[in-house]
């Protein structure tokens, strides 16, 4: 178990619609990263935040948003949803910034129908 | 932009056998290098990372990587596979900014 920890663990939608997938860092890390894996793209880097701030985005479409919270926990909210968003998508954390090692969570299943 | 290449798709091995999963990188500056293995369903699990010093960096499960400068490369290995160790693992880059960039993934077969 690395402590990270995602909800839902699965999610079926329609087409057009809005989820919210949510993220509990490991206790005392303060950097939350969101990464998607897929099929044919891979693992894909979305987007980081540190201590509530973003600081670094990757291949994340418009209607993807995220945000860390005071508390830090953090959210990826997916809109217009579409058939190839369909992936895993895992959040991770780490202490802070550089080398650190980054620990990810389970993940979460999203299958858009 | 830093990069990774995973050469081969899938790696067969009897177990008891050694076990080497190739990895080749790509980076501006000094090369922050991590492996993580994925079981089916389950997320990634961190096995190891070289950040300086030692080439031959070890981590859990067995587990070893030699970072080689000069081939820009970062290969695991396990002296004596396991059936347990079959599985999908992941190079991953960084040049210190902590957004890893990830290899495909290699899948790794331990056949009885």
């Amino acid at each position: 178990d690395s402590g990270v920890t995602q909800t839902p663990k699965h999610l079926i939608t329609a087409t057009g619609q809005r989820v919210t997938l949510r993220c509990s860092p490991r206790s005392g890390d303060l950097s939350v990263y969101w990464y998607q894996q897929s099929l044919d793209q891979g693992l894909q880097f979305l987007i980081q935040y540190y201590n509530g701030e973003e600081r670094a985005k990757g291949n994340i479409l418009e209607r993807f948003s995220a945000q860390q919270f005071p508390d830090l926990h953090s959210e990826l909210n997916l809109s217009s949803l579409e058939l190839g968003d369909s992936a895993l998508y895992f959040c991770a954390s780490s202490v802070g910034q550089g080398a650190n090692t980054i620990y990810f969570g389970e993940g979460s299943w999203l299958t858009v129908v | 932009a830093q990069s990774v290449a995973q050469p081969e798709d899938q790696v067969n091995v009897a177990e008891g056998n050694p076990l080497t999963v190739k990895c080749t990188y790509s980076v501006s500056g000094n090369p922050y290098l991590f492996w993580y293995v994925q079981y089916p369903n389950r997320g990634l699990q961190f096995l190891l990372k070289y950040i300086t010093g030692d080439n031959l960096v070890k981590g859990s499960y067995g587990f070893e990587a030699e970072f080689n400068k000069s081939q820009t490369s970062f290969h695991l290995k396990k002296p004596s596979a396991l059936v347990s160790d079959s599985a999908l693992y992941f190079c991953a880059v960084s040049d210190g900014n902590n957004r890893l960039a990830f290899g495909k993934g290699n899948q790794v077969v331990v056949i009885p």
